[in-house]
């Protein structure tokens, strides 16, 4: 099975951006991989941010977005609020099985 | 209101088998896909399975991880989703999410997930 990594975790400062990348064992990350983001705040549920590389749901925030970089699936967020401090999980699809990624944890600070 | 409740979590045996459920509410759940997500204490998100809708022939997909112990099955008429677990491992131990697919019809169709239900613990000791 494939494995999925990501940054163990980042640092952003109030206001900037920070961006997080999602890298697959097997090659590069494409559009066919239907890379997705989910958002974990401590004690909740996942929620879905972006899906298909770069759509957002109703609910995404503007500041989100989702793009492929350099051979890896990537999550920007552009002028973080404290709200954003969570755990950011990655999922990439591989011909009908979902692996997810290891997991990012931001601290706005 | 588009809800997911997941219920039936609980203490079982290694070895043992468990049942749990996701009731659905706010949308026509015959249309979807539903997944079933976990994730076990201090850990990351695993996904578990898939059942995809009658138009699909209610075809199910599985992680290697459960394939051959764990089944996926629906009932759409009572807007209900199931995950039956046989065989249990302690490793299985975890909060269990269910999670809603959509239809995007672009150039290509496929569904996405969307909703996620808050989850049902479940703990296997040996």
């Amino acid at each position: 099975q494939a494995v999925v990594t990501q940054e163990p975790s980042l640092t952003v400062s109030p206001g900037g951006t920070v961006t997080l990348t999602c890298g697959s064992s097997t090659g590069t990350v494409t559009s066919g991989h239907y890379p997705y983001w989910f958002q974990q705040r401590p004690g909740q549920a996942p929620r879905t941010l972006i899906y298909a590389t770069s759509s957002k749901h109703s609910w995404t925030p503007a500041r989100f977005s989702g793009s492929l970089l350099g051979g890896y699936a990537a999550l920007t967020l552009s002028g973080a609020q404290p709200e954003d401090e969570a755990e950011y999980y990655c999922l990439l699809s591989y011909s009908g099985v979902y692996v997810f990624g290891t997991g990012t944890k931001v601290t706005v600070l | 209101e588009v809800q997911l409740v997941e219920s039936g979590g609980g203490s079982v045996q290694s070895g043992g088998s468990l049942r749990v459920s996701c009731a659905a509410s706010g949308f026509i759940f015959s249309d979807h896909y539903m997944d079933w997500v976990r994730q076990a204490p201090g850990k990351g998100l695993e996904w578990v399975g898939r059942i995809k809708n009658r138009a699909n022939g209610y075809t199910t997909l599985y992680a290697a991880s459960v394939r051959g112990r764990f089944t996926i099955s629906r009932d759409d008429s009572m807007s209900s989703l199931y995950l039956q677990m046989d065989s249990l491992k302690t490793e299985d131990a975890a909060v269990y999410y269910c999670v809603r697919l959509t239809l995007v019809v672009e150039r290509s169709n496929y569904y996405y997930m969307d909703v996620w239900g808050k989850g049902t613990t479940v703990t296997v000791s040996s």
